[in-house]
């Protein structure tokens, strides 16, 4: 079965920190792995996906299927980064996105 | 491009009414779309997969006949909440699949927050 998985809840670091939110994930074959990002009141979109290898905002999320990890990382939080991240997974031959709980990311200044 | 809206944004009904919910993807066809249904700062339930021109898949324990789902267009799915209770106000979220690519990128509607008293 596939599944994602977010240990943590909640992040809560200092503006200019550097930011980890881990994803880990199940899944027998070759997936798709995404970020998305949800800032308060708006609506979920899309940061990143590991086969775009891109940075965006600043994060960025490197595949790792020896630890079935995805881990997003950003050097320098800012306070904008304030947001609830999920992390999904896609299978192939799976229409559906599977995502994690979510972690809620605060930077206090 | 790829906007995906929802109608109502808010809706208030009593109890034992019907609601309906419109998921539209505004520059982009769709044959898939899905709908969720999300509480209070937690995850993502997905509910269903919307798929034009066939019935719809839904998540193990989500009731069909509770929640109904029409895709009548490359453009557009509705969600029907039927004979609504207190316990399905929640914020339900749809998101649409681009017809053009063939990727598993989901792209979200704002959301509609359903209150039933």
């Amino acid at each position: 079965a596939q599944r994602v998985t977010q240990p943590e809840k909640l992040l809560s670091v200092f503006k200019g920190a550097p930011v980890e939110l881990k994803c880990n994930y199940s899944y027998s074959g070759s997936p798709e792995l995404f970020w998305y990002v949800q800032y308060s009141r708006q609506r979920l979109q899309l940061l990143l996906r590991h086969i775009s290898r891109e940075s965006i905002k600043g994060f960025t999320a490197d595949l790792n299927k020896g630890e079935t990890s995805f881990h997003l990382k950003k050097p320098f939080a800012q306070e904008e980064d304030s947001a609830m991240y999920y992390c999904a997974l896609a299978g192939a031959g799976f229409q559906k996105l599977v995502f994690g709980t979510g972690t809620r990311l605060l930077v206090s200044p | 491009g790829a906007v995906v809206s929802q109608h109502p944004s808010r809706v208030i009904c009593k109890s034992g009414t019907s609601v309906k919910i419109e998921c539209r993807s505004l520059d982009f066809q769709a044959t898939t779309m899905f709908w969720y249904r999300q509480f209070p700062k937690q995850s993502l339930m997905l509910m269903a997969t919307s798929n034009e021109g066939s019935k719809a898949t839904y998540e193990q324990g989500v009731e069909k006949d509770k929640f109904l789902i029409n895709h009548a267009s490359l453009t557009l799915s509705t969600l029907t909440v039927t004979s609504a209770h207190p316990e399905d106000s929640s914020f339900y979220i749809c998101s649409a699949r681009r017809n053009d690519r063939f990727d598993y990128e989901q792209y979200f509607g704002p959301g509609t927050r359903l209150t039933v008293t």
